[in-house]
């Protein structure tokens, strides 16, 4: 089974920051890591795919980049909206893993 | 635009089965993956597994002793069943479809998911 370690479980960031988390994996994937956003009470909603593609209606300053066994999400300019958890997670080979989360919080 | 809707008891027993469904609107249950994933309270997800429209399943390790996982397309509906329960198992549970037509993918769309409490 492949593991996904995700750094660091809480930040602490202000209103224009940029932020950056990274899940790392126990084995190579061939980019099949997406990103998705959870705030209290609702389902996650899917940001990017593929690493580093970015869903449909998602704003620009989120992007995913990485490769193998590393992968960051970046927010450019933290707005107010982006206070939220985050989780990685892989869907290589007909299964999946989440990472454990991230905890933006306001500074 | 494709909506799921999970459905079932919300308290289960000790020792007895947890039994979910989703019924899926607005789309086919053809041609995808559909999958459930949980997340206990004030806790990160847990993936559960798979079922593709045609039946076949991909289940989490951890959880594959006590569970199955089935669906009806007639009825544009797929279920859960997890049974042997314990406190451990109290989650909010999500139904989800994973990827593109015929293609392994992304979770998206989500259910808005429904708690289940193992509690006598």
């Amino acid at each position: 089974d492949i593991q996904m370690t995700q750094s660091p479980s809480t930040l602490s960031a202000s209103v224009g920051d940029r932020v950056t988390i990274t899940c790392r994996a126990s084995q190579t994937l061939n980019s099949w890591l997406a990103w998705y956003q959870q705030k209290p009470g609702k389902a996650p909603k899917l940001l990017i795919y593929k690493a580093s593609v970015l869903e449909s209606g998602v704003p620009s300053r989120f992007s995913g980049s990485g490769s193998g066994t590393e992968f960051t999400l970046t927010i450019s300019t933290l707005q107010p909206d982006d206070f939220a958890t985050y989780y990685c997670h892989q869907y290589q080979g007909y299964s999946g893993t989440f990472g454990q989360g991230t905890k933006v919080e306001i500074k | 635009q494709v909506q799921l809707q999970e459905s079932g008891p919300g308290l289960v027993r000790p020792s007895e089965t947890l039994s979910l469904t989703c019924t899926v609107s607005g789309g086919s249950i053809s041609d995808y993956f559909w999958s459930w994933i949980r997340q206990p309270p004030g806790k990160g997800l847990e993936w559960i597994g798979y079922i593709y429209y045609r039946g076949s399943t991909k289940y989490n390790p951890s959880l594959k002793s006590r569970l199955i996982m089935s669906v009806d397309t007639s009825k544009n509906q797929f279920s859960l069943k997890l049974n042997s329960v314990t406190a451990a198992d109290t989650a909010v549970y999500y139904c989800a479809r994973e990827g593109a037509t015929n293609q392994y993918g992304p979770i998206d769309p989500w259910g808005q998911g429904t708690l289940v409490t193992v509690s006598s």
